[in-house]
């Protein structure tokens, strides 16, 4: 069954200061999607980034960095430079295109609570 | 603009009183979703429906129930709301099929339900 795995439940950082969020997953297709989002305190789910099974390149994205491995099965989340407004809490989810008989569900981590500190 | 509305936002009730949380998208998507977020357990799916008219259950769909008479509407009903359903509710769309490069899902504001 697949399964996301965020161990990291809460993270504090100092205003400026680098920081990776890791996300561990587990699927036994070899179709599906990763994704990252991020829940302001006001509540919404705002879309980062989607990555296919078949494309490991990394990809930056202005502050935000995302390093993708199969051979480890990660999916880690790097902010440099980090600022209070990255103050969240950040999902990462899995999407299987096999196991699921059309069922287009997102299977979300726990969640990591970041606090970049001023 | 393209988007989810849902509606109420923000909703407090009593236990056993019927309630329905409206879902909407204008993007003529096939596939949508509801999901319930608690702490320490992310965000769990209830029910989904590939297109009108066809539904099935998610991971948690005790308590609810869900319709799907027109594409764009999905509403989640809570017959006799239990305190245990307290929680913070999103709705999600997406074009069934649709697995390019932009491939993604939409999700709603987010419904925060209170049952007392």
């Amino acid at each position: 069954a697949q399964k996301v795995t965020q161990a990291q439940t809460e993270i504090s950082v100092v205003e400026k200061e680098d920081v990776t969020l890791d996300c561990v997953y587990e699927t036994r297709d070899t179709t599906y999607y990763l994704f990252w989002y991020k829940q302001p305190p006001s509540g919404e789910l705002v879309f980062l980034i989607r990555r296919n099974s078949f494309d490991e390149q990394n990809e930056i994205s202005g502050r935000y960095s995302w390093n993708f491995q199969k051979s480890t099965s990660s999916f880690n989340f790097t902010i440099t430079a980090s600022q209070v407004v990255d103050s969240a809490v950040y999902f990462c989810a899995l999407s299987e295109l096999e196991s699921n008989f059309g069922n287009e569900k997102l299977t979300f981590g726990t969640g990591t609570r970041l606090t970049i500190i001023p | 603009e393209a988007q989810v509305t849902q509606n109420p936002r923000y909703l407090i009730t009593v236990t056993g009183k019927k309630l329905t949380v409206t879902c909407s998208q204008n993007m003529n998507h096939e596939y949508m979703s509801w999901y319930r977020q608690d702490p320490g357990l992310g965000l769990r799916q209830i029910y989904y429906s590939m297109n009108v008219e066809v539904t099935d259950k998610g991971d948690v769909p005790e308590g609810y129930k869900v319709s799907r008479k027109e594409k764009r509407n999905f509403p989640l009903i809570l017959e006799s709301p239990s305190p245990n359903q307290t929680s913070l509710y999103f709705c999600a769309s997406s074009p069934r099929g649709g697995r390019g490069d932009d491939y993604e899902q939409y999700f709603g504001p987010g419904t925060r339900l209170t049952v007392t």
